[in-house]
């Protein structure tokens, strides 16, 4: 079974810093997608950024970008010039691209704190 | 813009009771999902749904059933709430192939 792993329960970073999360996930496909998601208090998960397995190219959404590292199966999101913004639990995610299973198996989060 | 709705953001039910948590979807989506999520163990899924009638139990589905009877709606069910099912429940709806899942906001039962 697939399983993601968020090692850093929580983070802290100051406004206008860069941050780096952490993500590391276990399959044997050789065809999935990764996801960040991040969930502010508000409780609306929203999708941050994905990345394609096939794909070499990282991933980049405006401050945010990933570093993929498909054989050593790591996924880190980078979130650069941090706003007050971006505090938030982030979550990774891990889905299968064949076999029709649509689920997404997420990691236990990490709690960034953003700090004026 | 894609809506998830979930009927109650904050739910108290008392112990033995049969509770139901509604889910609404807007935009046609084929699959759907119930997450329970915890401090410290994430989003774990309870169940899925791939289209109407059609279910897949998830990683945690004891204690729980599920309906969905149309597209759109996909219900939560506990036959019997017990307090070890006090947490928050996410609903989320994806349309098939590889896209994003849309999240509702949520809600936080506490069974007493």
């Amino acid at each position: 079974a697939q399983t993601v792993t968020q090692s850093q329960p929580e983070m802290s970073v100051q406004e206008a810093e860069t941050v780096t999360l952490s993500c590391t996930y276990d399959t044997s496909e050789s065809d999935y997608y990764l996801f960040w998601y991040k969930q502010p208090p508000s409780r609306q998960m929203i999708l941050v950024i994905r990345q394609e397995a096939y794909k070499q190219q990282n991933a980049t959404e405006n401050r945010f970008s990933v570093n993929f590292q498909k054989a050593a199966k790591s996924f880190s999101l980078k979130i650069s010039d941090s706003q007050l913004g971006d505090a938030a639990m982030y979550f990774c995610a891990y889905r299968r691209t064949q076999g029709g299973s649509e689920k997404l198996v997420f990691g236990k989060g990490t709690k960034l704190t953003v700090n004026p | 813009d894609v809506k998830v709705t979930q009927s109650s953001r904050y739910l108290v039910k008392r112990t033995g009771e049969k509770v139901f948590l509604e889910c609404v979807q807007d935009m046609d989506h084929e699959n759907m999902f119930w997450y329970r999520q915890d401090p410290g163990l994430g989003l774990r899924l309870i169940y899925f749904s791939y289209d109407v009638k059609m279910k897949e139990k998830g990683d945690i589905p004891e204690g729980y059933s599920v309906s969905r009877e149309k597209k759109e709606r996909f219900s939560l069910i506990l036959e019997s709430a017990s307090t070890n099912q006090t947490s928050m429940y996410l609903c989320a709806s994806k349309p098939g192939g590889n896209t994003e899942a849309f999240f509702g906001q949520g809600t936080r039962l506490t069974v007493v």
